[in-house]
């Protein structure tokens, strides 16, 4: 696609449900990184994908928080038995190489209440 | 300490000034350095990458001192629509990416 796809883009859960996240990164991209970033607060790395592998998990906050990526594109981020804290909005960008730089997603807005 | 520090801010200006931000970086070995910019509630989106010999993007002029380690952002002649959160961003050679937690302008009229 012509972006980065994130969806949904908003979702409200009760706490103690589970949550899957999904992000279409642009095609032939094959860095994929997760953030949240809560309100007025900056951006929180997650997670770091190099085509299937993640060599950069240090920025899941709990075993609840997984991610995976599948054919070197698609990803998902999956939250375990959600908590208020969990909320936020969980931004996906992709990279070519890193000297370009990444784009963003427009992100999942995600509300446990 | 942070791997990227800048100033929160919040820079209020008016309409027509020319303000800076700083940024400075902790990592010698950093490669890449980027400004980002972030509308409200929005994600953040590429503003320009930011290369040795300094570049300039109409109004927006980035500069890189690798010996202090510190990027920075000109903004000149500001418009209302330059109200936003820039944040500096920084690789090393891994690809990983490090982001500031943003400088905030309000440009007036």
């Amino acid at each position: 696609g012509a972006g980065v796809s994130q969806s949904p883009s908003n979702k409200v859960t009760e706490k103690g449900k589970d949550v899957e996240l999904r992000c279409d990164p642009i095609s032939g991209h094959t860095a994929l990184y997760w953030y949240r970033q809560s309100l007025g607060q900056g951006l929180e790395f997650l997670i770091y994908f190099q085509g299937n592998s993640a060599p950069d998990k240090s920025g899941l906050p709990s075993d609840r928080f997984s991610a995976e990526r599948t054919g070197g594109s698609v990803s998902t981020l999956t939250i375990q038995r959600t908590q208020q804290e969990d909320s936020a909005v969980y931004l996906c960008a992709s990279s070519p190489v890193a000297r370009y730089g990444y784009t963003f997603g427009s992100g999942t807005r995600l509300t446990v209440v | 300490r942070k791997e990227v520090e800048q100033d929160p801010g919040p820079f209020n200006v008016p309409e027509g000034a020319t303000v800076a931000f700083n940024c400075t970086y902790s990592n010698s070995a950093s490669q890449s350095f980027f400004w980002y910019r972030q509308d409200c509630r929005k994600e953040p989106k590429l503003l320009m990458s930011v290369y040795s010999s300094g570049n300039e993007d109409g109004r927006f002029t980035a500069q890189l001192n690798r010996a202090s380690q510190y990027i920075s952002l000109l903004i000149r002649d500001s418009k209302l629509s330059d109200s936003a959160t820039y944040l500096c961003v920084v690789n090393d050679n891994f690809n990983k990416f490090y982001f500031g937690s943003g400088t905030k302008l309000n440009v007036k009229p």
